[in-house]
């Protein structure tokens, strides 16, 4: 069935430092790749998303990269701060499902000071 | 998301109660989502719908029953509430615009059974 796969579960890393996230999915006619951050207590929010048509977008610190062939893609966050620690989602449309998301099972990041 | 509004935030009950979780959207979004998220497992869907007369089952819908009251309102039943049913529950809305299922989420209810 159709699935998303995320790895690492958690992730820690000295702040300044890179950090990288990756997912794979299982329907080669997903259209649609968003990422999630999940603050303590809150419900998740969109950072950044990207479209098969596209290979890579970046917004500031944070870039997502898109291997359609490969069926995966991955969320960089560059000069890690500690506001940066939270769990992360990504996702993936399906079209035989309505284009709706399914979600992997998350990575929570910890960025040491 | 201030426009997607979930009450109450907090909630413990009792084994065998009825509870109902409200969400509120004011975002003008066909599409309305319930989730459950538990430790380690990410966000699963529980039910979906895709405008006021359609209502979808999502991969754990046992157990829970949907309302869609309006397009602006989506409720979820637990009509005999048991303790694995503690878990944080998340309310999503989307208009699928250009496609494109990008979702926001409201800040969540956090439900524990005794």
């Amino acid at each position: 069935g159709e699935n998303v796969e995320q790895h690492p579960s958690t992730l820690s890393v000295q702040e300044g430092d890179s950090a990288v996230i990756k997912c794979t999915y299982s329907d080669s006619a997903s259209n649609y790749f968003p990422w999630y951050k999940q603050e303590l207590g809150k419900g998740p929010q969109l950072i950044i998303d990207i479209r098969s048509n596209v290979g890579e977008k970046k917004d500031q610190r944070i870039a997502v990269t898109l291997n359609k062939t490969a069926k995966h893609f991955s969320l960089h966050i560059t000069e890690t701060q500690p506001e940066d620690s939270a769990v992360y989602f990504c996702a993936a449309s399906f079209y035989n499902q309505g284009g709706k998301l399914i979600f992997g099972q998350g990575t929570e990041l910890s960025v040491k000071p | 998301d201030a426009d997607v509004t979930q009450t109450p935030r907090n909630r413990i009950t009792k084994t065998g109660k009825r509870i109902m979780l409200e969400c509120s959207q004011t975002k003008g979004h066909d599409r309305m989502y319930w989730y459950r998220q538990d430790p380690g497992l990410g966000l699963r869907l529980i039910y979906y719908s895709f405008d006021v007369k359609d209502i979808n089952k999502g991969e754990i819908s046992d157990g829970y029953s949907v309302s869609r009251q309006a397009q602006a309102k989506f409720s979820l039943s637990l009509e005999s509430a048991i303790p694995n049913q503690t878990a944080l529950y998340f309310c999503a809305t989307s208009d699928f615009r250009d496609l494109i299922d990008t979702q926001y989420f409201g800040p969540g209810t956090r439900l524990t059974v005794l």
